[in-house]
C-alpha cells in the first residue's frame, strides 16, 4: 500500500514567491494534518482536516499561509508570499480516525526560502 | 494547555548500551501517550503507545510505561544498535483530536 505522498521533496525559492506543497493521504483515512518542523520550534501542528473540512487552523502562522482539501485524496498548503523564516520541513500526515493517535507521516517537503 | 517535555539531546551511545530518554507531560484528564521515531530523511512513525496508567507499550525492543503518579513516559531499550540512530519524539493526545509532540531527542549509536 502506498503511504502518504508529498511533493515536492525539496523546494528552493526566493523571498516573495508563492510556494505550494502537495499531499496525497492514505486512501480511506478521514483525517489529514499539516505539520512544520524546525530546529528551534520542533514539530508544530499548522492545521488539520476531518473529511475534507478544516477543523482547527489555530497553528497557521499568519494570513500568508493557507491550506485546502478539495477532495479526500488531495490537500495543498500554500505560502504567499514566502519569507526566509518559512524555511522548514513541512510534513503531511493522515490517520484513519482521531481516536488512536496513530498518524502516518509523509517523507516531508524541505522548503528553503532565500 | 497540554505539553510534553523530553530530555535535551543529542544522546550518543555505543552499540549494546542501555538507553533511557526521559519524557514528562502536563495534561488535564487522562491522555494517551506515544513515542514516535524519525529515521534520517523520513517522516515520523509510531514506535509504541500506552492509553492508560500503568500500561506498558513495547515494540522493537523499546519499552515505555505510563506513570500517572510521576506524569512520565520514559523510553528504554536494553541494548541499542546502530540502526536505532534516529530522532525520538514523545507525544500525547488529550481531550482534543490533536497530538502534542515534544521537541525530539536525537540518538546516535556508534559501532
Amino acid at each position: 500500500d502506498a503511504g502518504v505522498i508529498q511533493s515536492p521533496r525539496h523546494e528552493v525559492t526566493e523571498m516573495g514567491q508563492e510556494v505550494t506543497l502537495r499531499c496525497k493521504p492514505i486512501s480511506g483515512h478521514d483525517y489529514l494534518f499539516w505539520y512544520r518542523q524546525t530546529m528551534m520550534r520542533g514539530l508544530e501542528l499548522l492545521i488539520y482536516f476531518n473529511n475534507n473540512v478544516p477543523i482547527d487552523d489555530s497553528g497557521m502562522p499568519e494570513d500568508r499561509f493557507s491550506a485546502k482539501m478539495p477532495n479526500a485524496s488531495f490537500s495543498t498548503l500554500k505560502i504567499q508570499p514566502s519569507e526566509p523564516r518559512d524555511s522548514a520541513v513541512y510534513f503531511c500526515a493522515s490517520s484513519l480516525t482521531s481516536l488512536t493517535g496513530e498518524l502516518f507521516f509523509g517523507e516531508g517537503s524541505r522548503l528553503t526560502v532565500l | 494547555g497540554d505539553s510534553v517535555t523530553q530530555m535535551e539531546g543529542p544522546v550518543t551511545l555505543s552499540e549494546e548500551a542501555f538507553l533511557t530518554i526521559n519524557c514528562t507531560y502536563t495534561a488535564t484528564g487522562y491522555p494517551s501517550l506515544f513515542w514516535y521515531v524519525q529515521y534520517p530523511g523520513e517522516g515520523l512513525q509510531l514506535l509504541l503507545k500506552a492509553t492508560k496508567a500503568d500500561d506498558k507499550g513495547s515494540n522493537k525492543g523499546f519499552e515505555a510505561t505510563y506513570r500517572k503518579e510521576t506524569t512520565s513516559f520514559h523510553l528504554e531499550k536494553g541494548s541499542v544498535q546502530v540502526s536505532d540512530s534516529a530522532v525520538y519524539f514523545c507525544a500525547l493526545q488529550g481531550g482534543s483530536e490533536k497530538l502534542v509532540f515534544g521537541k525530539g531527542t536525537k540518538l546516535t549509536v556508534n559501532p
